[in-house]
Parts: structure tokens; sequence; C-alpha cells
């Protein structure tokens, strides 16, 4: 079984600082995971994925995240933040390694991200 | 990557009627899902649609309550079977398809009064 906790489920930061969202998870087998994005009245979108190799991972808009395994934890970060950025943001693992199983996602909470000017 | 077409994009239905939603993919995927984002929570999965035969449900959710079809590998329906106002919540549907991430449609917004 696999669980996800987002700590804060709402983030507020000024235009041009760091954002850093919180997630770590919990998995009976390697994980894979995922960070995705939902703007207002919109889908789910892929910001990023750790499934093997590099811990570092980095993906659209200028956001990245590390696997860290000793600390079960993947949190999502971007140097400088912009107003675009405002959205909710959701953590996601599935225990199930590669194959078709990257469908069956367990989420976290999700983080609210406000951005001031 | 490819898109998920759903619709309706938002509905409100009165209590004890039936809603179907419908995700139409724009390529064959090998898995389709369906999740439900009640107000204010996350994702939880409601089941993964199986091509040609009976869709998997997960802890807490029936198939008398959200029947679920998959005529092909880009096609979907999901119903909301007597609809209680606790039924309002976001429909979304995913795929994903050997070693590709899940893409997501963009919900159905359901309002129960």
């Amino acid at each position: 079984a696999q669980s996800v906790t987002q700590l804060g489920s709402h983030v507020s930061v000024s235009e041009g600082a760091l954002v850093l969202l919180r997630c770590n998870y919990s998995s009976s087998v390697p994980p894979y995971l995922f960070w995705y994005v939902q703007y207002p009245n919109q889908g789910l979108q892929l910001l990023l994925k750790y499934t093997t190799g590099a811990t570092l991972v980095k993906g659209i808009n200028g956001f990245e995240a590390e696997f860290k395994k000793s600390e079960t934890s993947f949190h999502l970060t971007k140097p400088s933040a912009h107003m675009s950025d405002a959205a909710e943001y959701f953590c996601a693992v599935t225990g199930l390694a590669g194959g078709t199983s990257y469908g069956k996602l367990t989420f976290g909470q999700g983080t609210i991200l406000t951005v001031h000017p | 990557s490819a898109v998920i077409s759903q619709k309706p994009s938002r509905d409100i239905c009165q209590r004890g009627t039936s809603l179907t939603i419908q995700c139409q993919v724009d390529s064959q995927v090998t898995m389709m899902f369906w999740y439900r984002q009640q107000p204010g929570q996350s994702l939880t999965l409601i089941a993964t649609a199986n091509q040609g035969s009976e869709a998997t449900y997960e802890s807490g959710f029936v198939i008398d309550k959200f029947p679920i079809s998959r005529p092909n590998l880009t096609f979907s329906t999901l119903t909301v079977s007597n609809m209680s106002p606790e039924d309002s919540s976001i429909y979304l549907c995913s795929g994903t398809s050997v070693n590709t991430e899940a893409f997501f449609g963009q919900g159905t917004r359901l309002t129960v009064v």
C-alpha cells in the first residue's frame, strides 16, 4: 500500500521568492513519484516524475524535485516564483514498477500555491 | 502526448437522477481510470476501466453506484447513479500506456441539488 502526505494545504510566497512544496510518501515497494499541477477549472498536468536513475528531476516551468529515499521525501522547488505558478499542486505515488501501472495513482491532499506581487 | 476529451465539463443534476460522463482519447491507451475529487479534497481512485470486461473497483466504490463501460481502447464512460448531494464532486478520467505517465481529462464538475 502507498500513501502520500503533503505538508501545508496552503503556501503563500512573493513573486520572485523560492517555492518549496513538501511531499512525503510511504510505499512498500520502490516508488514512482509524480507532481501534477491543477489550474482552476482544468484537469491535471504533469510537472515532473521520478522513476529510476538520477534523484534530482527537472520538469516544466522551471520546477524540480529531489527524491530522497532516506527521508521518504519528494519535495518540489522552484527558485523564483511567478504569478502564473498560482495553482494547486498534487504529489502522487504508484508502487508498481513500470509497465501499465503509472495511471493507478495515490495522491496527496494537495497544496494551493498563492503568489503575491 | 495523448489528449482526453471529457464531457460534459459541468452539470447540475436533480437528486435521484443519473449522469453519464464520457472520455474519448485521441489514441489507443492500455489503461483508463476514473477518479473523484470531492470539494476541498484530493483525488481518489474510483475504478480501473477494463476494455471489454467489468471494471475493477476500489474499496468503497460499487458497480451499482458507478457503472463503468470501456468498449474499446479509446473510450470510456462513468455513470453516477441515483445521485445525492454527497455525489457533488469533480470526476476525472485518466489514461496511460506502457511506461507512460498518466494524463487526465479536463474533469466534470457535478453539482447535485
